[in-house]
């Protein structure tokens, strides 16, 4: 039981580029979430998905787009990466019907850097 | 905007002590709360969710709650260094899915 995953583990882009962050859990939750992480601003909300099929905004939407593609994976897209952009990633996911009633469950994290 | 503000610290107590963490959160009709604590370098990983005015006891970890002062606390009795981290309060938005994060207060217990 690997929990949630997300690939890659660090990764380095030029201001323009695009890339794809993946995320896949494997405890059959329904609810998943992108945030991002920057010094002194906590956890914030980028996107998430409370089912399979339905995707929302959360607090920093702007410049990213979301794909849940199935109830396992949920991926974040940056189209064309800003340095603003530069954060450390995390994915997570919960079962709001579950014993564990909103527990949120975090997979290792991303660290983009955007020169 | 809903919010969810903490002290940022670094709060720095001696081996054997009580550390006792805050919290406090803009919207009144939130009814789940919860504390995380994040190691550096790591994932966030949940130790505490509260859902009723008054105290909860997990272990060493007590949490408290207090709705009409909107008021979330976090006290860790007989520190250990291996509680240094950061500990981040959580409160989930009335109606919705969203999980609002306060910027975490950093702890370090000293031996």
């Amino acid at each position: 039981n690997a929990g949630v995953t997300q690939t890659p583990k660090f990764q380095v882009l030029k201001t323009g580029q695009s890339m794809t962050l993946q995320c896949a859990q494997d405890m059959n939750h329904n609810s998943m979430y992108w945030y991002r992480q920057d010094p002194g601003m906590g956890l914030r909300l980028i996107y998430y998905s409370a089912s399979e099929g339905t995707t929302d905004k959360g607090e920093v939407p702007n410049g990213y787009n979301v794909s849940r593609l199935n109830k396992r994976e949920f991926s974040l897209r940056l189209e064309s990466a800003a340095p603003s952009q530069t954060s450390v990633y995390f994915c997570a996911s919960s079962d709001p019907f579950g014993t564990a009633q909103e527990t949120q469950y975090f997979g290792p994290g991303t660290r983009l850097l955007v020169l | 905007q809903k919010e969810v503000e903490q002290n940022s610290g670094p709060l720095s107590v001696p081996e054997g002590a009580i550390a006792s963490l805050n919290c406090t959160y803009s919207d009144r009709g939130s009814q789940s709360f919860f504390w995380y604590r994040q190691y550096s370098g790591k994932s966030p990983e949940l130790i505490m969710s509260i859902y009723s005015n008054g105290d909860k006891e997990d272990g060493r970890f007590t949490a408290q709650l207090n709705k009409a002062s909107q008021y979330v606390s976090l006290l860790i009795r007989d520190s250990q260094p291996s509680d240094s981290a950061t500990y981040l309060c959580a409160v989930l938005i009335t109606g919705g899915f969203k999980t609002i994060f306060g910027a975490g207060t950093r702890l370090f217990v000293k031996a």
